[in-house]
């Protein structure tokens, strides 16, 4: 079992430019979770997709946008590139989606975005 | 909005010894899980422990054990019997049990040191 994966590992990019990211999620996993993790604090909820919808959403402004395929993988989109938001952007995976019940999100590695 | 505070940046701790690291959250839901993630350098997040609110009993995981008090909002993890592959940032977080809330809220995180 691969685990989830993430690509790129590393991203340079400048300010104003457009960057996505992809997630594929641990075998079985139907749900996807992004965060972003700035040097130095916790990760940061920016949202959850199920089914090939985002059906959560953190504090993030609408320049993050995502996707979920039909096989579960997923993408973060990020457009105009700020200073800030340069970060560790983690990716994690669950299963099954529905439901009050506790489903252990399992992380990648996670895609370190510098923007210059 | 709930919010966790991990108070101690930084930790550290000998070779074989205990160490305790503190969690407070802030949270006006009765029902709820809170968790411990351990993050190593340049390596994938995992959980190291959970405890559901609704259980009285604290969680275990072999060296790992959390001292979970509901009234005070407290949730620290215990270290026993430390080794070198301790040394990580630990998280604490806290995830709603309520069924449209999945996402994951986590403090900033302690760094821990274990000296041989």
């Amino acid at each position: 079992d691969a685990g989830v994966t993430q690509s790129p590992t590393h991203l340079i990019k400048t300010r104003g430019q457009q960057v996505t990211l992809r997630c594929s999620p641990k075998s079985g996993h139907d749900t996807v979770s992004w965060y972003q993790q700035a040097l130095g604090q916790g990760p940061q909820f920016i949202f959850q997709y199920y089914e090939e919808e985002e059906r959560q959403r953190g504090n993030f402004p609408d320049r993050f946008s995502g996707h979920q395929f039909p096989n579960y993988s997923s993408e973060l989109n990020v457009n105009a590139l700020l200073l800030g938001d340069s970060a560790l952007y983690l990716c994690a995976s669950s299963f099954p989606g529905q439901g009050a019940s506790y489903n252990e999100q399992f992380f990648g590695p996670g895609t370190r975005l510098t923007v210059l | 909005a709930q919010t966790v505070t991990q108070s101690q940046p930084e930790m550290s701790v000998q070779e074989a010894e205990t160490v305790t690291l503190s969690c407070t959250y802030d949270t006006s839901e009765s029902d709820y899980y809170l968790f411990w993630y351990k993050q190593p350098p340049s390596r994938q997040m995992i959980l190291v422990i959970r405890q559901e609110a609704y259980k009285q009993q604290n969680a275990t995981e072999n060296r790992f054990s959390v001292n979970f008090q509901k009234a005070a909002k407290s949730f620290s993890l215990k270290i026993s019997d430390s080794q070198l592959g301790d040394a990580a940032m630990y998280f604490c977080a806290y995830r709603s049990a309520r069924g449209s809330n999945y996402k994951l809220t986590f403090g900033k995180g302690t760094l821990l040191t274990v000296n041989p």
